[in-house]
């Protein structure tokens, strides 16, 4: 496609249960990131993607979080056994490489925790 | 660890008003600067870049100095406008880790006509 496509666009759990968001980015692009963006507050960095270097997990605030990347293309990222605070937009976003060049982020996934 | 602190807002101005959004950065190496703005329903967007110390990023009329003596990367406009109403966010790539982009808390602008 010609943006970063993610989805669910929203999505609703329950306390407790596990959940995946999926992150289509641009074509070629070598870099995806997640954040996660909470009301009020700014961007949080949870994972890095370059390339067939390891990621970068520093960011992921508990081992309940995970994300992989399959083929150098699509993303998914689990948060397992969710919890309220967990409640916020995830963001994915790519570009071509590393060292200046722009991020494209996608729209985001609105997730609520019950 | 790396960061980057803005103002907080949310900023209030008057149409034709000039504006300063202050960004300062704690760093490793010598990191690539960005402002990245967020419109009203809409994503993230580049709004300028520099990528080494004294140069100046510009984009729809906002200017920002990568300023490397005061680790400094304010954002500025001569006159805004409604238009400009948006959250602007700082971000810095260390050179020395593995190149992930780290954002600031974001500044809401809000500008009245």
């Amino acid at each position: 496609g010609a943006g970063v496509s993610q989805s669910p666009s929203n999505k609703v759990t329950e306390k407790g249960k596990d959940v995946e968001l999926r992150c289509d980015p641009i074509s070629g692009h070598t870099a995806l990131y997640w954040y996660r963006q909470s009301l009020g507050q700014g961007l949080e960095f949870l994972i890095y993607f370059q390339g067939n270097s390891a990621p970068d997990k520093s960011g992921l605030p508990s081992d309940r979080f995970s994300a992989e990347r399959t083929g150098g293309s699509v993303s998914t990222l689990t948060i397992q056994r969710t919890q309220q605070e967990d409640s916020a937009v995830y963001l994915c976003a790519s570009s071509q490489g590393q060292g200046g060049e722009k991020l494209f982020f996608g729209s985001g996934t609105q997730l609520s925790v019950l | 660890g790396d960061s980057v602190t803005q103002m907080e807002g949310p900023v209030t101005l008057s149409e034709e008003a000039f504006l300063t959004i202050n960004c300062t950065y704690t760093a490793t190496g010598y990191p690539s600067l960005f402002w990245y703005v967020q419109y009203p329903g809409e994503g993230l967007q580049l709004l300028l870049k520099a990528t080494k110390a004294d140069d100046k990023g510009s984009n729809k009329g906002f200017e920002a100095t990568y300023r490397k003596e005061t680790t400094s990367f304010h954002l500025e406009k001569g006159s805004v406008q409604v238009s400009d109403s948006a959250v602007y966010f700082c971000a810095l790539r260390s050179s020395s880790n593995t190149g992930k982009l780290i954002f600031g808390q974001g500044t809401t602008l809000q500008v009245k006509p």
